[in-house]
């Protein structure tokens, strides 16, 4: 069946403006992660959505990051006021939901340059 | 935060020959996980580990969840030119914030034909 999708694929933006990555999990699950991989580093934690309780945001670097999830499914990444150290790669996570086995499957990424 | 240090950072290897990467964290984890990360993908899940002293083979690979908790290892066996990629691990606590992945910074691995 179809994988978590992301889009752009590939964003390249000015610094100080805006932009909006999307993910479009995988059908049925509850659970939806964003992720940001800098270059050389692991995967950094940014937000969680289970089903209709609210997102744990403790990950989100600054307030110039937001996240929302509409009806359950698709999600949108915003960032404000882009600045050079925005520049990574971001990863979309879902999984079936809470539960011992939980997995987490990753989306290919949006690969975000802020000039 | 919690923190991993995987190693090694990179390896060169030749094709055939097996090779060994670990992880090892300041604190307990209930679950260790390795991905591989192939150019322009996201991470894909190779083997998973839910048990302390447990040992799981996939395949080529086989990975040991430390009976600290707080170390694993991942070995690849006879290599093969696809094998070339990142390899993560990750932990994952059980308990309220069971969701968060944390991962190590990786390993490069390149098989020379």
């Amino acid at each position: 069946g179809a994988g978590v999708s992301q889009s752009p694929s590939n964003k390249v933006t000015e610094k100080g403006k805006d932009v909006e990555l999307r993910c479009d999990p995988i059908s049925g699950h509850t659970a939806l992660y964003w992720y940001r991989q800098s270059l050389g580093q692991g995967l950094e934690f940014l937000i969680y959505f289970q089903g209709n309780s609210a997102p744990d945001k403790s990950g989100l670097p600054s307030d110039r990051f937001s996240a929302e999830r509409t009806g359950g499914s698709v999600s949108t990444l915003t960032i404000q006021r882009t600045q050079q150290e925005d520049s990574a790669v971001y990863l979309c996570a879902s999984s079936p939901g809470p539960g011992d086995t939980d997995t987490q499957y990753f989306g290919p990424g949006t690969r975000l340059t802020v000039l | 935060g919690q923190q991993l240090n995987q190693s090694p950072q990179s390896m060169f290897i030749q094709e055939g020959e097996d090779v060994s990467m670990n992880c090892t964290s300041s604190s307990i984890f209930n679950t260790w996980l390795w991905y591989k990360q192939d150019p322009g993908e996201g991470p894909v899940l190779l083997i998973a580990l839910y048990k302390a002293g447990e040992l799981t083979s996939n395949g080529r690979l086989t990975a040991q969840f430390g009976i600290t908790r707080k170390d694993s290892f991942l070995n690849i066996s006879a290599s093969i030119p696809s094998d070339v990629g990142i390899y993560f691990c990750a932990g994952q606590n059980s308990g309220g914030s069971n969701y968060k992945l944390t991962f190590g910074k990786g390993t490069l691995l390149t098989v020379n034909p």
